[in-house]
């Protein structure tokens, strides 16, 4: 157990509709990663938040959106659903000091999401 | 840009070695190794940063050659445990983030 909890770990929902997937850092962290990982696919960074601040950005589409609030809680916001968003969202935290390069990862357990 | 990880997959018997290599056409900062098993959260194995230090588990040894932007994960005596895809993710200080390679798929036999 890393201590990143994410909920929902399953989501079910049809093309064009809007979810909402939640992730806790571990205890002290306060930065979280989001990752999306698709069949065969490795881990694709979308965006990180350190400390309520967006601090770098990968490929995230312009549907979907993230927050960190100020108890240090992530959302990612997935809108405009498509098949081919249908994939395992992962949350990692780190970064008890500056989220910086050095920093290790943990990750929790994933929302799986089935988009039909 | 994605590193490169060979191989793609792996079949061994308990009790062999294998490497892992992982190539980059940046120059790197930051080297970090982890490991999922299927379904599950990817979990830490090693970081190697330029300049030399590492961090990581006892069991498992890793290198970073800075000059080629490559580094290889070393697995010896490997276990049933060992099974699993091992990712491996790289930083350049231009970009400000991790980027993972598309895993290496490792089998252990008994």
């Amino acid at each position: 157990d890393s201590g990143v909890t994410q909920t929902p770990k399953h989501l079910i929902t049809a093309t064009g509709q809007r979810v909402t997937l939640r992730c806790s850092p571990r205890s002290g962290d306060l930065s979280v990663y989001w990752y999306q990982q698709s069949l065969d696919q490795g881990l694709q960074f979308l965006i990180q938040y350190y400390n309520g601040e967006e601090r770098a950005k990968g490929n995230i589409l312009e549907r979907f959106s993230a927050q960190q609030f100020p108890d240090l809680h992530s959302e990612l916001n997935l809108s405009s659903l498509e098949l081919g968003d249908s994939a395992l969202y992962f949350c990692a935290s780190s970064a008890r000091t500056s989220g910086r390069l050095w920093e290790t990862q943990y990750f929790g357990p994933g929302t799986r999401l089935l988009v039909l | 840009q994605q590193p490169v990880q060979s191989p793609q997959a792996v079949i061994l018997r308990e009790g062999e070695d294998a490497v892992i290599n992982c190539s980059s056409s940046k120059a790197l900062y930051s080297v970090h190794w982890y490991r999922q098993k299927h379904g599950e959260a990817p979990v830490f194995l090693m970081i190697l940063l330029k300049g030399g230090e590492q961090k990581g588990h006892e069991k498992i040894s890793a290198s970073f050659n800075e000059k080629k932007q490559q580094s290889s994960l070393y697995l010896t005596a490997s276990q049933l445990s060992y099974s699993g895809t091992y990712f491996c993710g790289t930083a350049s200080l231009r970009d400000d983030k991790i980027i993972f390679g598309k895993g290496t798929r490792l089998h252990i036999l008994p």
